[in-house]
């Protein structure tokens, strides 16, 4: 069974610092994996996504992750915050048999002026 | 339209009656998720449906919840005999599953649920 895990609630920044959101998941086969975003009263926004080749994926919003496979792990960066990235982030993952899209516990980011 | 439409967008019913919630996919998309939020929270899936395959049902939490997929297109979600915990964000995605899975999922806006 697929499943993601998003090992931290809330996540604190200062303006103009690096921010890092993990995950981490388990699959069975190949994984594909992608991170949202949700604001407020709103969807969920594609950010990006790792379906193979470079380990380092760069997305939406100047967001970047980096899948790392030996430590089935695919945190998601930015290397400086903006106020306005502060939302709710969610990882994602679906197996190459083509399941549906397992979603993590979400993780709140509050980026602080 | 251009993305993914989901109505009413919000819906408040009494406890025991029953609702309909709808969903209209990116054109074109054979691939389609209905999941539910509870207040702040993550997502729960619900149900998955593939072209003419036969939907995942495994993720409805009980014989209250159905989703039908018209003509490959758009999909309604009911809720029979609705109860206080039913109460949530009904989230629907599509995507295009064709030529890989590796496609990622268009969220609607989601239908704000409350029963009272």
């Amino acid at each position: 069974a697929q499943s993601v895990a998003q090992p931290e609630d809330q996540v604190n920044v200062a303006e103009g610092n690096p921010l890092t959101v993990k995950c981490t998941y388990s699959v069975s086969g190949n994984p594909y994996l992608f991170w949202y975003v949700q604001y407020p009263n709103r969807g969920l926004q594609f950010l990006l996504k790792y379906i193979t080749g470079d380990n380092l994926v760069k997305g939406s919003y100047g967001f970047e992750a980096e899948f790392n496979k030996s430590q089935t792990s695919f945190h998601l960066k930015k290397p400086s915050a903006l106020v306005s990235d502060s939302a709710l982030y969610f990882c994602a993952v679906r197996d190459s048999y083509g399941q549906n899209f397992v979603f993590g516990p979400g993780t709140r980011l509050s980026v602080l002026p | 339209g251009a993305g993914v439409s989901q109505s009413p967008s919000n819906k408040v019913t009494e406890k025991g009656k029953d609702v309909e919630l709808r969903c209209d996919p990116i054109s074109g998309h054979t691939a389609l998720y209905w999941y539910r939020q509870s207040l702040g929270q993550g997502l729960e899936f619900l149900i998955y449906f593939q072209g003419n395959s036969a939907p995942d049902k495994s993720g409805l939490p009980s014989d209250r919840f159905s989703a039908e997929r018209t003509g490959g297109s758009v999909s309604t979600l009911t809720i029979q005999r609705t109860q206080q915990e039913d109460s949530a964000v009904y989230l629907c995605a599509s995507s295009l599953e064709a030529p890989s899975v590796g496609t990622e999922a268009f969220f609607g806006q989601g239908t704000r649920l409350t029963v009272v």
